[in-house]
């Protein structure tokens, strides 16, 4: 069955530090997959998508099939960065989440 | 709109009563998703929408949940005698169509529901 694990219900990191939150996938083929954001007191939002290999805010996410990972990084924290972070994986019509994890960026 | 509305933001019920929750989505996207999100928990899918017509209804949970877009833009989900453990935060989102290919879905607020 497809399912998405984040290991992670919580990590806090200092401003200027290195980032990463994990994100592991169960599924059989070539994966899409997608991490949202939610900001305190905003609506859910896409970050960014792996098959446009872009970099958005400083955050990048490599595909990783071997280990079937998904981990978004980012090489210097910033207080702005706090929020909560969703992997998520596309099943037909609908996208199977993880669980989140908050990421706090202490000043 | 400038973004996917819903209402009412919250709503505290009693056992047994019924619910209806309103999603006006972003103008012209044909498809419309609920979901649902528990504390602690990542979204789960309810129901899609493609136009009028439901095109997956697989995740809602029984036949207490019900769910109609008649016109193709708004949507109401319906709970009939509701439950405690239907109380979490109830989340639309819309897309220009089945966004799957480019998985960006763009979301309300939610509707937090409480029952007690």
């Amino acid at each position: 069955a497809q399912r998405v694990t984040q290991p992670e219900k919580l990590l806090s990191v200092f401003k200027g530090a290195p980032v990463e939150l994990k994100c592991n996938y169960s599924y059989s083929g070539s994966p899409e997959l997608f991490w949202y954001v939610q900001y305190s007191r905003q609506r859910l939002q896409l970050l960014l998508r792996h098959i446009s290999r872009e970099s958005i805010k400083g955050f990048t996410a490599d595909l990783n099939k071997g280990e079937t990972s998904f981990h978004l990084k980012k090489p210097f924290a910033q207080e702005e960065d706090s929020a909560m972070y969703y992997c998520a994986l596309p099943k037909r019509y609908q996208l199977i989440w993880g669980a989140g994890t908050k990421l706090i960026i202490k000043p | 709109g400038a973004g996917v509305s819903q209402t009412p933001s919250n709503k505290v019920t009693e056992k047994g009563k019924y619910v209806e929750l309103r999603c006006d989505p972003i103008s012209g996207h044909t498809a419309l998703y609920w979901y649902r999100q528990s504390l602690g928990q990542g979204p789960e899918f309810l129901i899609y929408f493609q136009g009028t017509g439901a095109a997956d209804d697989s995740g809602l949970p029984n036949d207490r949940f019900f769910a109609v877009r008649p016109e193709g833009s708004v949507s109401t989900l319906k709970i009939q005698r509701t439950e405690r453990g239907d109380s979490a935060v109830y989340l639309c989102a819309s897309s220009p169509s089945s966004a799957m290919g480019t998985g960006e879905l763009f979301f309300g607020e939610g509707s937090r529901l409480t029952v007690l």
